[in-house]
């Protein structure tokens, strides 16, 4: 069983053009969760999506980047008109959802793509 | 909102000997789930322990240990036996029960480095 999958691994990107992070979840996984890790930081929470549907989009910015997970094929997570800022590694977790309120749904990660804004 | 610390940047150990990483949090609920997570220079995100704060007892998983302190909000972790792969940046992590929302929020992390 694969783990969670994001490429690219690495992305370089000139200040105003598009980023787009791709993420697959392990197999079986209907829940998805993108988080930012700045440099000497922890992961921030950005989004929480289901298949179809945002749960969740408090912890992204309200400009420029945007989330999705359609019903087929994997959570796209896009910057546009990346700025300097922007530069950090953004990881994808995944999760069954399944477990009900008590259920430990434990968030497996994938190994982050590093994005750097020149 | 609930807030994740740790205070200690860095931490080293000898090889063979015990470590334990301090985290502390700030909550207003009673129930919810704490983690800590280990990063390696890989940066892939491992999960190392979880525990359940409705658990009186502590978790363990081979080498690792957790010393939870539910009134005092806080969530150690201990490493006994320390390897040269448990060389890397920890991070303890708090996800709350409350309504549909599972996020994980995360301390700052610690660098553990294990001298041979």
């Amino acid at each position: 069983n694969a783990g969670v999958m994001q490429n690219p691994r690495h992305l370089v990107r000139r200040r105003g053009q598009e980023a787009r992070l791709r993420c697959s979840p392990m197999k079986g996984h209907s829940h998805v969760y993108w988080y930012r890790q700045l440099p000497e930081e922890g992961l921030k929470f950005m989004v929480y999506l289901q298949k179809e549907n945002i749960i969740d989009e408090s912890g992204m910015p309200k400009e420029r980047f945007s989330a999705e997970f359609p019903k087929e094929g994997p959570s796209i997570l896009r910057i546009q008109q990346v700025v300097r800022g922007d530069s950090a590694a953004y990881f994808c977790a995944s999760s069954p959802g399944t477990g009900g309120r008590y259920s430990t749904d434990t968030q497996y990660f994938g190994p982050g793509t590093r994005l750097t804004v020149l | 909102a609930q807030t994740v610390t740790q205070s200690q940047p860095e931490m080293s150990v000898q090889e063979a000997e015990t470590v334990t990483l301090s985290c502390t949090y700030d909550t207003s609920e009673s129930d919810y789930y704490l983690f800590w997570y280990k990063q390696p220079p890989s940066r892939q995100m491992i999960l190392v322990i979880r525990q359940e704060a409705y658990k009186q007892q502590n978790a363990t998983e081979n080498r690792f240990s957790v010393n939870f302190q539910k009134a005092a909000k806080s969530f150690s972790l201990k490493i006994s036996d320390s390897q040269l792969g448990d060389a890397a940046m920890y991070f303890c992590a708090y996800r709350s029960l409350t309504g549909a929302n599972s996020k994980l929020t995360f301390g700052k992390g610690i660098t553990l480095s294990v001298r041979p």
